[in-house]
């Protein structure tokens, strides 16, 4: 049990194009989501905690009308890259956690943004 | 702010070696600390997760030890295999930022046949 995919595992679009990154917890409910940044070579950086029912939490430096955030469920949280640009080319990895437990998180699969 | 540091930044052993890989952080009051492994290109692995009030953990041959006070977790890898080539992640998560984690950069090994 305890697994968390993404949708979809690769993308590659055009610059100026929007793109939509599904986070989903298979087999548990979720509350509370995490979404995270990997640029290569580096490590996992936070961009925001996704509360399902209520607005996302950004981490400072994010740009909350660039990377849109909706949980409209305990079982999905979407990340929206709006008017992507080269620059935002990067690993999206999400994580979940089960219930109200902070031990209880499981990532995702990860998500590689590519835009030309 | 909660820094997590982890060195080496890159290690390469010969098969069989024990494998030694630390994570040092700044700020004491933690929640816990968990090691993670991740494969190029791929997500994360759960290796181990120490709770802030235990000095160590273990499963199998990975066994990860925790030092609240001086700031410092180590990776013990026994016996290293090709297998366990990846890099290694130290997350750390503060009293004081509920569910989130705070990532080291990582050590990449190898291991060598």
């Amino acid at each position: 049990g305890a697994v968390v995919s993404q949708h979809p595992s690769r993308v590659i679009c055009k610059s100026g194009t929007s793109v939509k990154i599904e986070c989903r917890s298979l087999d548990f409910q979720a509350t509370t989501m995490f979404w995270y940044r990997q640029f290569p070579k580096q490590s996992l950086m936070l961009m925001a905690t996704s509360n399902e029912g209520s607005k996302a939490t950004y981490e400072q430096g994010v740009e909350k009308d660039k990377f849109l955030i909706n949980h409209a469920s305990l079982t999905l949280s979407t990340l929206t890259v709006t008017s992507a640009h080269p620059e935002d080319s990067s690993f999206y990895i999400c994580s979940a956690l089960r219930g109200s437990q902070v031990d209880e998180q499981f990532f995702g699969p990860g998500t590689r943004l590519t835009v030309l | 702010k909660q820094e997590v540091t982890q060195i080496p930044a890159a290690l390469s052993v010969p098969e069989g070696e024990n494998l030694v890989l630390n994570c040092s952080f700044t700020d004491s009051a933690i929640y816990n600390l968990q090691w993670f492994r991740q494969d190029p290109g791929k997500g994360l692995t759960s290796l181990l997760l120490i709770q802030s009030s235990q000095r160590e953990q273990t499963s199998g041959r990975l066994n990860a030890s925790l030092d609240k006070s001086s700031g410092r977790s180590t990776l013990y890898i026994a016996a290293s295999q090709p297998g366990d080539s990846a890099t290694y992640l130290c997350a750390v998560m503060t009293t004081d930022s509920w569910g989130k984690f705070q990532f080291g950069a990582g050590t990449q090994v190898v291991v060598t046949p």
